[in-house]
């Protein structure tokens, strides 16, 4: 199956500063890149998303960057705010679109 | 905007005894999934449903989870006899077609097995 690895594991920005979060993933078939965000006691949502064949992806402050050589994708916020404070997934998938998620990332903004 | 809803939100239930977490899914959605998460680990999948039928199971899905949908509507999955490890947040989700790959996730139901 999948393996995926997402680093770091915690993260504090100061607000106003750029917070990147890597994921790297071992099945070479997977074609679908997604990162979520999870509030407290709340539903994975998806905050942006990319296909195999695209290499960059921006919508707003968000980013999302692929490299499939190397096998990793990557989340870039900027000018992070006190709201964007969750906890970060990837969710790379293979085929019917079974997301293996990773282990996490949470992500605190200092004000 | 149309959402995937899911029913209890928590449910307590003792340890042998089964469950039926419930779930409906967006109207035009095809494919349907469960996941679950244990207290502050990952998200992970349990199995997937097109077409009346499983299209995929993890290892973590035995012979004590099954997944029905029942009418046009609901999406179940019942454990027969719960087991204490079984505790975590269960989550459905779907998905449109197999043009789309974006999927759209519960609220989740809160299982506790004591």
């Amino acid at each position: 199956g999948e393996n995926v690895e997402q680093h770091p594991s915690t993260l504090s920005v100061q607000e106003g500063d750029s917070a990147v979060i890597k994921c790297t993933y071992s099945d070479s078939a997977s074609n679908y890149f997604p990162w979520y965000k999870q509030e407290l006691g709340k539903r994975p949502q998806l905050i942006i998303d990319i296909r195999s064949n695209v290499g960059e992806k921006k919508d707003q402050r968000i980013a999302v960057t692929l490299n499939k050589t190397a096998k990793h994708f990557s989340l870039h916020i900027t000018e992070t705010q006190p709201e964007d404070s969750a906890v970060y997934f990837c969710a790379p998938s293979v085929g019917d679109y079974k997301l293996s998620f990773g282990a996490g990332t949470t992500v605190t903004v200092r004000a | 905007e149309p959402e995937v809803t899911q029913t209890p939100s928590h449910q307590v239930t003792q340890m042998g005894q089964e469950v039926i977490l419930r779930c409906v899914p967006i109207s035009n959605h095809l494919y349907f999934y469960w996941y679950r998460q244990i207290l502050g680990q990952k998200v992970e999948f349990l199995v997937s449903f097109y077409n009346n039928e499983i299209s995929e199971k993890s290892e973590i899905f035995d012979d004590q989870f099954s997944v029905e949908r029942p009418d046009g509507s609901n999406f179940t999955l019942k454990i027969r006899s719960t087991k204490l490890e079984d505790s975590a947040m269960y989550f459905c989700a779907s998905r449109v077609d197999s043009s789309n790959e974006k999927l759209f996730f519960g609220s989740g139901t809160q299982l506790s097995v004591l």
